[in-house]
């Protein structure tokens, strides 16, 4: 059974680093093929693909926060973890985990985790 | 690269069926057949509906079909159901490891 659980702070003052946790069980990272992704929704508005990381560990960012994002992996804890810099309120929003692209495509979620980006 | 595009709304009677369309460009839903589609209730997660642009994962309703010509993918949702009503994204690789959602459609049953 594959699942995917996002944790991190609930509010993040401007300026500041926000880190943010996917614990995933039911497949593993290392396995061929296998990715894990951050997605994010800024207050029910669209998704926006943010970063993926593979199992040979190369790294994938979208280009309007590319000098902002690093996402990175522990195969040993099997988690996936994301950190964008200097946050703003814009980036208020939930933010999801996703395991994939597996075919292009998302196929398991996780409940996501709700940022308020505030002074 | 720009967000693929998606009416904002669309909406339809139960037992009637509707079309929801992703337009995109020729440098991603043009070039890739690989368009997904996602159903996303109000407070919850997107779940998973289409890969590849037509191929329906396992476990996901018959009533869910999907298809694309040129730049346009489209979701064709039919015998329409109560539990349809929700926002639905579309999202397409855009080549060079990235992915491009659309904007989201609202679908309301009447």
């Amino acid at each position: 059974q594959v699942t995917l659980r996002e944790s991190g702070p609930a509010l993040v003052k401007p300026k500041e680093t926000l880190t943010l946790t996917c614990t995933f069980s039911g497949f593993a990272l290392s396995s061929s093929g296998m990715c894990v992704t951050w997605i994010r929704q800024s207050s029910g508005k669209a998704l926006e693909w943010l970063a993926t990381i593979d199992w040979e560990d190369d790294k994938y960012y979208t280009a309007s926060l590319k000098t902002r994002l690093t996402i990175s992996s522990d195969s040993f804890t099997n988690q996936v973890f994301l950190r964008l810099t200097n946050v703003d309120p814009v980036d208020t929003g939930s933010y999801y985990c996703a395991r994939g692209p597996i075919n292009d495509a998302f196929d398991f979620w996780g409940d996501g985790t709700e940022v308020t980006v505030s002074s | 690269q720009s967000a693929l595009t998606q009416p904002a709304s669309v909406s339809g009677s139960p037992g009637q069926s509707i079309t929801i369309s992703c337009t995109g460009t020729s440098g991603d839903v043009g070039t890739y057949d690989l368009v997904s589609w996602y159903q996303q209730h109000p407070g919850k997660a997107p779940k998973f509906l289409i890969y590849e642009a037509t191929k329906r994962p396992s476990g996901v309703s018959y009533r869910f079909s999907a298809s694309k010509s040129g730049n346009t993918a489209s979701l064709t949702i039919s015998g329409l159901q109560a539990d349809d009503e929700a926002y639905y994204y579309c999202c397409s690789y855009a080549g060079s490891n990235i992915y491009l959602f659309g904007g989201g459609t609202k679908v309301t049953v009447l």
